[in-house]
This record gives C-alpha cells, sequence and structure tokens, in this order.
C-alpha cells in the first residue's frame, strides 16, 4: 500500500491553522498514524487509528479521514510544531510511511 | 518509564552481515509486538519489519525480504535483526519501536549502520 502527502512542504505562521493531507492507494479503514520528527530525533506519535490522539499530545493537533484519504490538522502552529510529519498506514504488512511533509517557519 | 535502547551499528563492507540488538524496559515486553524502522540519513521513515509478541506473525518489507530476520527473546526483554548481505542502500539509522495496535507508540534513540568499503 503506497501512501502519499501533500503538500511536501510549506511555510506558516505561529498562529497559522496547518492541514496536511495523506492518501493511501487502496482503502486502509482508519489504520493511519501521523508521526512528528524533529532534526536528530526519533519519531514521536501524535495520532492513532486516524483520529485518535496520544496520551501527551496537545488538543491542538486533530487528525481525520477513512478508507483512501486523511488529514492531520494543527489548530494553531506553535514554535515547537516546525518539524516534519510523516503518516502510517498498519492496515496489512508491508506497514508503509508517507514521503513526508516539512514544516517550516515562513 | 518506557525504555528502548539498540545497539550493533557500526561501519561495516558491503556483503557482509551485522546484528543489531534492543533492549527494553519499564513494559512487559512479552506483552507486545516489536517493530524495526529505518531512516537513511535526510531521508524518510521506512519500516523494515515487525514481530508479535509470541514470534509467530512475522513481516518484512520487500526491500529487505530474504537478507533480513528478526527475532527476539522474552526472557532477556531483547529484539534482534539480523542484516545479511549488507549494500549500500541499507544504511541508515536503525530504531525499534514498541507496538500499539499495529502503529509505534515509544521508540529508541537508533543505531547507526553504515555499509561502505
Amino acid at each position: 500500500i503506497q501512501l502519499t502527502q501533500s503538500p511536501s512542504s510549506l511555510s506558516a505562521s505561529v498562529g497559522d491553522r496547518v492541514t496536511i493531507t495523506c492518501r493511501a492507494s487502496q482503502g486502509i479503514d482508519n489504520y493511519l498514524a501521523w508521526f512528528q520528527q524533529k532534526p536528530g530525533k526519533a519519531p514521536k506519535l501524535l495520532i492513532y487509528a486516524a483520529s485518535t490522539l496520544q496520551s501527551g499530545v496537545p488538543s491542538s493537533f486533530s487528525g481525520s479521514g477513512s478508507g483512501t484519504d486523511f488529514t492531520l490538522t494543527i489548530s494553531s502552529l506553535q514554535p515547537e510544531d516546525f518539524a516534519t510529519y510523516y503518516c502510517q498506514q498498519y492496515n496489512s504488512y508491508p506497514f508503509t510511511f508517507g514521503p513526508g511533509t516539512k514544516v517550516d517557519i515562513k | 518509564e518506557v525504555l528502548l535502547v539498540e545497539s550493533g551499528g557500526g561501519l561495516v563492507q558491503p556483503g557482509r552481515s551485522l546484528r543489531l540488538s534492543c533492549v527494553a524496559s519499564g513494559f512487559s515486553f512479552d506483552d507486545y509486538a516489536m517493530h524495526w524502522v529505518r531512516q537513511a540519513p535526510g531521508k524518510g521513515l521506512e519500516w523494515v519489519s515487525g514481530i508479535n509478541w509470541n514470534s509467530r506473525g512475522i513481516g518484512y518489507a520487500d526491500s529487505v525480504k530474504g537478507r533480513f530476520t528478526i527475532s527476539r527473546d522474552n526472557a532477556k526483554n531483547s529484539l534482534y535483526l539480523q542484516i545479511n548481505s549488507l549494500r549500500a542502500e541499507d544504511t541508515a539509522f536503525y530504531y525499534c519501536a514498541k507496538d500499539k495496535a499495529g502503529t509505534f507508540d515509544h521508540w529508541g534513540q537508533g543505531t547507526l549502520v553504515t555499509v561502505s568499503s
């Protein structure tokens, strides 16, 4: 199952609302997760089951979608949110990641 | 606190083998599936392999099938990845990750494998 993300990168300002999309090449129900990764660090789980917020993750992050189309939304971008975001499907082996979306400062 | 510590990376010549290890603590290791995920320097994430709690369910990425072998020792709270016939394209940080219903809720710090002559 191939995952595509759009955009591949974006520039935004603190306080902006940001939306990242992830599309699967075939239906994956809601078996989709979102990760945040900062340079030199391991990825951090943000959202699983397409819309469930991982414990400890700010409520400014939200996820939606089912089937083939998914979105990650950051309602108000904070300085610590500048990072690269990846979607990941776990509907079936082999699991796959999207290519990533880099969010940087405008 | 969940802690995952990888080891075994290093500089290796093409065609050689390597075994990566991950020692887990802070949770009941034998209750969870575990995974390896890699990331080439400056590139995206690639799931490599996963193993369920009793080693009866195993999966591999197509890119490593036949060369990589995942295993675990629940008595030692340890996960392993045997990598054979190393290629330049295997150069990456290799992360050990704890399963959460198919995704990954805790990650190690990674171990770097560099394949070069």
